[in-house]
């Protein structure tokens, strides 16, 4: 299967730091892929991970456990303009499949 | 300009009539696919291509059809459009391995009534 989940609302502060959480169950992964999407808006790509391990890209970092089906997009020093909705997309063979994302407010 | 290009942008139009959804790219990737989003569901798969001798259904194809007319070019139709096919419409493209990430348009959002 392809279940692929993670919260569907988080708020946060100005300034603080949040994790979002995504567990999937993908038969044959090949990589997980995560990406901002404003409202209204075209997904943009954040990160990639196939290796166990944490990816650093400034102020976002994304974590990946193949053994536990388990990923986490970190985003630190946040900024009112990250208030956007996070999408966790699990590859399997030549195709993404989506969560269906995870809507952040970011509060002052 | 844009990378990846979707038109029209937004589209109302009858249960029954037939439409035509463009996506044309300056990229020069390979694949290109068709997704579409829904509220509470996420992007779903509806068609995808490697090149322009190659379609393959995704995981919601029926009511669509697709033509991929040149590397640029990847056009979704709907022949009989009906209410429940009303969503955003996204046109993505990629390079040519699983670990590349999608580039994806502007959306085109589409109201069936």
């Amino acid at each position: 299967g392809q279940n692929i989940d993670q919260p569907t609302e988080m708020t946060a502060t100005e300034g603080a730091i949040v994790q979002i959480n995504c567990t999937y169950q993908t038969s044959g992964f090949n990589g997980l892929f995560w990406y901002q999407q404003h409202a209204g808006e075209a997904p943009t790509f954040l990160s990639y991970n196939v290796l166990d391990g944490l990816e650093e890209k400034g102020r976002f970092s994304s974590f990946l456990s193949r053994s536990k089906g388990y990923s986490y997009l970190l985003l630190k020093e946040l900024q009112m303009k990250d208030s956007a909705s996070y999408l966790c997309a699990a590859g399997r063979g030549n195709n993404l499949f989506f969560g269906t994302g995870t809507r952040l407010t970011v509060i002052p | 300009d844009a990378d990846v290009t979707q038109t029209p942008r937004n589209r109302i139009t009858k249960t029954g009539k037939r439409i035509m959804l463009e996506c044309s790219q300056t990229k020069g990737h390979d694949r290109m696919y068709w997704y579409r989003q829904d509220p509470g569901l996420g992007l779903r798969l509806i068609y995808y291509s490697f090149d322009v001798k190659d379609i393959n259904k995704g995981e919601i194809s029926d009511g669509y059809s697709v033509s991929r007319q040149a590397q640029a070019k990847f056009s979704l139709s709907l022949e009989s459009a009906i209410p429940n096919q009303t969503a955003l419409y996204f046109c993505a493209t990629s390079g040519g391995n699983s670990n590349q990430p999608q580039h994806f348009g502007d959306g085109t959002r589409l109201s069936i009534l």
